[in-house]
């Protein structure tokens, strides 16, 4: 079944580079998604990578696929303060209709 | 566009009354859903719409009706509700719902922040 872990808390000084982790059981996974959820607001669709990738870059964020290992990154370049946020990994396992999300990680940008 | 809309922004209701929440989307989806998340956790999913018809129920409590009286739209309809069902209830919606190894990037609205008293 799946699985998805992620770390808790990330502080980050405004223009470094910020790097969240998720971990994946599921090896049957097609596409792997970022969702970042701002205080008091729903779900937004960052970027989102298909299985048979290994990287993809869309302006300031990288998104890093290790299937090997199933471990998928998301980096962020130039942080800025409206990058603080919680950040969800998510899988759609193949053969199954459900989103299954990540704890969930916490980016608080120090200014 | 990838707007989906929510209303209302925040609910407060007492066990005995009777609400709705409403969710649109005007992108031509096919695909509605209903999450439940509780503060600082993953959403959880409770019901899934697929061509207007209920295609995934998470054993979500009686309490709890959804209905999809068009494409477009999205109720969830709330009666009885006690305390523990305080929440932000999250709807989304994607192109479809799935079709083989082809995922639909889901698209989020806002919220209904649901306080029960």
């Amino acid at each position: 079944g799946e699985d998805v872990e992620q770390s808790l808390l990330l502080s980050v000084r405004e223009g470094d580079s910020s790097v969240i982790n998720c971990t994946y059981t599921d090896s049957s996974s097609t596409y792997l998604y970022w969702y970042k959820q701002e205080p008091g607001a729903g779900l937004q669709l960052l970027t989102y990578i298909f299985s048979n990738m290994d990287m993809k870059q869309d302006q300031r964020l990288t998104v890093l696929l290790n299937k090997k290992d199933k471990h998928l990154s998301l980096r962020i370049a130039d942080t800025q303060t409206g990058d603080s946020a919680i950040y969800f990994c998510a899988e759609t396992p193949y053969g199954n209709n459900r989103l299954a999300f990540g704890k969930g990680n916490q980016v608080v940008v120090i200014p | 566009d990838t707007e989906v809309t929510q209303t209302p922004k925040h609910l407060v209701m007492g066990m005995t009354n009777k609400k709705s929440l409403k969710c649109e989307q005007h992108m031509g989806h096919r695909a509605m859903y209903w999450y439940k998340q509780k503060a600082k956790k993953p959403p959880e999913l409770m019901f899934v719409y697929s061509y207007e018809k209920l295609s995934i129920n998470e054993s979500v409590p009686s309490r709890f009706s959804p209905e999809c009286p068009n494409s477009s739209l999205l109720n969830l309809h709330l009666h009885a509700l006690q305390p523990e069902d305080s929440a932000l209830y999250l709807c989304a919606s994607s192109q479809e719902q799935k079709r083989g190894d082809i995922s639909y990037e889901q698209y989020f609205g806002p919220g209904t922040r649901l306080t029960v008293t």
